[in-house]
C-alpha cells in the first residue's frame, strides 16, 4: 500500500509564480489535511477536508486555496507564492472516527526564491 | 497558554537510560491524543495512540494525565535508533479529528 503520496518532493518557484502541490491516499479515509512545518514553529494546520466536499481553513490559510477533488485526492494551491512560504508541506489522512491517528505523506520541499 | 506545548529540547541521553517527555494541552475538552516520532527530513510517523487507561508498547509506555492536562512518553532501555524528533498531536474540543502538534522535542541517544 502507497498509504498517502504527495508530489512533487521539491520544488524552486519564483516570488509570483503559481503552483499546486497534489495529494492522494488510497486508504479510504474519509479526512486529509494539509500541514506546514518550519524550524522553530512545528506543524502548522493550513486547511483540512473533514469529508469528501467540505473544506475549511487551519491555522494558517492565508495564501492558500484547496480543493478536495474526490475522496483520494486533496490539493493546495499557491496562487502567487512569496518568500514566506518556504516551507515543507504534509499531506495527511485519516478515519473521521480518528482512532487511529493521521497518515502523514512524505512532503514536498518548497522553496520560494 | 499555547494550545499545546512540549518540553523544550534536545535531550542528550547514553545509551540504555530512560527519558520522559511531557506535553501539555490548554483546552480541557480535548479528545483524543497521540504520540509521533519524526526522522530527520521525514514525514511524521505515529508512535502511540495515548489511552485513558495508559498504554505500553515494548520499551515505550504513553500516559494520560486529565486533571493536570497533559499526556507524557517514557522511552526504557533507549536505542541508537531511537534518536529523532517526538511530537505530540491532540485533537481539540469540537473535533475529534483536527490535530494540534507541539513543536516536538529532539531525543539524541548516544552510544
Amino acid at each position: 500500500n502507497a498509504g498517502v503520496t504527495q508530489t512533487p518532493k521539491f520544488q524552486v518557484l519564483k516570488t509570483g509564480q503559481s503552483m499546486t502541490l497534489q495529494c492522494a491516499q488510497d486508504m479510504n479515509h474519509n479526512s486529509m489535511y494539509w500541514y506546514r512545518q518550519d524550524p522553530g514553529m512545528g506543524l502548522r494546520l493550513i486547511y483540512y477536508s473533514a469529508s469528501e466536499g467540505t473544506t475549511d481553513k487551519g491555522e494558517v490559510p492565508n495564501g492558500y486555496n484547496v480543493s478536495r477533488l474526490n475522496k483520494r485526492e486533496f490539493s493546495l494551491r499557491l496562487e502567487s507564492a512569496a518568500p514566506s512560504q518556504t516551507s515543507v508541506y504534509f499531506c495527511a489522512s485519516s478515519d473521521t472516527g480518528f482512532g487511529g491517528g493521521y497518515t502523514f505523506g512524505s512532503g514536498t520541499r518548497l522553496t520560494v526564491v | 497558554r499555547k494550545e499545546v506545548e512540549q518540553d523544550p529540547g534536545p535531550f542528550n541521553v547514553p545509551e540504555g537510560a530512560t527519558v520522559a517527555f511531557n506535553c501539555t494541552y490548554s483546552n480541557s475538552a480535548s479528545q483524543s491524543f497521540f504520540w509521533y516520532r519524526q526522522d530527520c527530513r521525514k514525514e511524521p510517523k505515529l508512535l502511540m495512540s495515548v489511552y485513558s487507561s495508559g498504554n505500553e508498547d515494548g520499551r515505550f509506555t504513553a500516559q494520560l494525565n486529565r486533571a493536570s492536562q497533559y499526556i507524557s512518553l517514557l522511552i526504557r532501555d533507549s536505542k541508537l535508533s531511537d534518536s529523532a524528533t517526538y511530537l505530540c498531536g491532540i485533537a481539540h474540543g469540537g473535533s475529534n479529528y483536527k490535530l494540534t502538534f507541539g513543536k516536538g522535542t529532539l531525543l539524541t541517544v548516544n552510544p
